[in-house]
Order: structure tokens, then C-alpha cells, then sequence
């Protein structure tokens, strides 16, 4: 069983359309995050929701918006695509442990979208 | 002051080699510091982690090394392998109660045969 789902894998879409990234995870966690990875391999956050809350909002465009219907459910809608919002888009989940500093991410495996 | 800075950029090692990336923050308050493996159209994948209060963890060739004055960590791949070949992050994550990991740049680790 997988255990942080996202689909679809691969996305390929014009300028100005809109589209989204559904992500799902079977690990009980309480936090999902939205991570974007560029042709550089960085890994930046974007958004974290812990038990369905937004509780980290990075600068990202307006036209980025997340919804997390549920805790195992993290999806991303991205409004008017640009070429720059070519990257490949991670979702991740993780549980918090009271008292405990680490928590480990689980990552999926990742969407890439291309923009044309 | 939220940056993690890691280096090489790129490694290549013979088999048989140890691999060494190094890694280093500025701020305090982070509590915890992972490493991910990724493969070539694969998410990343837990490693190894480190907490402040330990100077070192190993978990089979693989090893942390952690030095809190100087605020750097670095992993070491003893007996490197081409199955090793991946790009490597190091990773903070910014105190507790928080949920932010801030993610160095990558290394990307090829291990000839």
C-alpha cells in the first residue's frame, strides 16, 4: 500500500489553464504539506495544514490554493497556469508527537507538471 | 537566519569510498535534523536524523555527525555503493511545536562502479 498517493504523476497542460493535484495518505498522520521542487532539486514548502488547518502559508501566488477536505486529504488547485509553475509538486504528511521534536515526512512520489 | 547551506553540489566517489556532505545553519531553535535520499523520479525518503543532543548516529554505513558549537552536520556513506547514486538533502526543522523543515540544496551523489 502506498503510503502518501498523489495523482496524477505526470501533468502537461497550456498557459492559463487550471488544474489540480489530489494527495492522499493511509498513515494516520495529522499534518500534510505541499512541498515544490524545481529543475534545481530545491525543496521548498508551500503550505501545511495540521488536522485540516492551514498552519503554514508560504509566499506563494494567489493562484496556488490548497484544500484538505479531511486529515488523510491534501489537494492543490492552481488557477491561470504559468510556464514558471513548471516543477515537480511533492505531497508529504507527518504525525505530531507532543513533547517529541522530530517528526519524520513521508514524502509521495511526486507530480510533475510541465506547462506549455 | 531560516537557511540550511549544503555542500558539494555534486560528488562523484569510486566504490568503495566514503562519501562526505556537509551541511550548516544559523538558527538555534532548530531541533532536528534529517536527511533524505532521493531517487531519479521518486520522492524523497527518510534517511537518517539527528537530534542536537547527540554528536553522533549511525545506522550501517550511514552516519551523522553533528557538531552544536559550530552548528554544522554532515552525512558520511562509508563503503559507498552505485546504489547510493541519489541526490541527498539535509534538512531543519525549526523547533518544536513548529512544522516547518527548511531543506538544504541537495547533493547530488554519483558512486562509480
Amino acid at each position: 500500500d502506498t503510503a502518501v498517493s498523489q495523482t496524477p504523476k505526470y501533468l502537461v497542460t497550456q498557459m492559463g489553464n487550471d488544474k489540480s493535484i489530489k494527495c492522499e495518505q493511509n498513515l494516520g498522520h495529522d499534518t500534510m504539506y505541499w512541498y515544490k521542487q524545481d529543475s534545481k532539486k530545491f525543496l521548498k514548502i508551500m503550505f501545511s495544514y495540521n488536522n485540516k488547518e492551514l498552519i503554514i502559508n508560504e509566499t506563494v501566488p494567489n493562484r496556488f490554493s490548497p484544500k484538505s477536505p479531511d486529515k488523510a486529504h491534501l489537494n492543490l488547485h492552481i488557477n491561470s497556469l504559468e510556464l514558471g509553475d513548471s516543477a515537480v509538486y511533492f505531497c508529504a504528511s507527518s504525525q505530531t508527537k507532543p513533547n517529541y521534536s522530530g517528526n519524520t515526512i513521508y514524502f509521495g512520489e511526486g507530480s510533475w507538471l510541465t506547462v506549455v | 537566519q531560516q537557511q540550511v547551506k549544503q555542500s558539494p553540489q555534486s560528488l562523484i566517489v569510486q566504490k568503495g569510498g566514503i562519501s562526505i556532505i556537509n551541511c550548516a545553519y544559523e538558527n538555534t531553535a532548530f531541533d532536528y535534523f534529517p536527511w533524505y535520499q532521493q531517487f531519479p523520479g521518486k520522492g524523497p525518503a527518510l534517511l537518517i536524523a539527528i537530534r542536537p543532543d547527540v554528536s553522533e548516529k549511525k545506522e550501517g554505513r550511514f552516519t551523522i555527525s553533528f557538531n552544536k558549537s559550530a552548528k554544522q552536520f554532515s552525512l558520511h556513506i562509508m563503503d559507498s555503493q552505485p546504489g547510493d547514486s541519489a541526490t541527498y538533502f539535509c534538512a531543519a526543522k525549526g523547533g518544536r511545536g513548529t512544522y516547518k523543515y527548511i531543506f538544504g540544496t541537495g547533493t547530488r551523489l554519483k558512486v562509480l562502479a
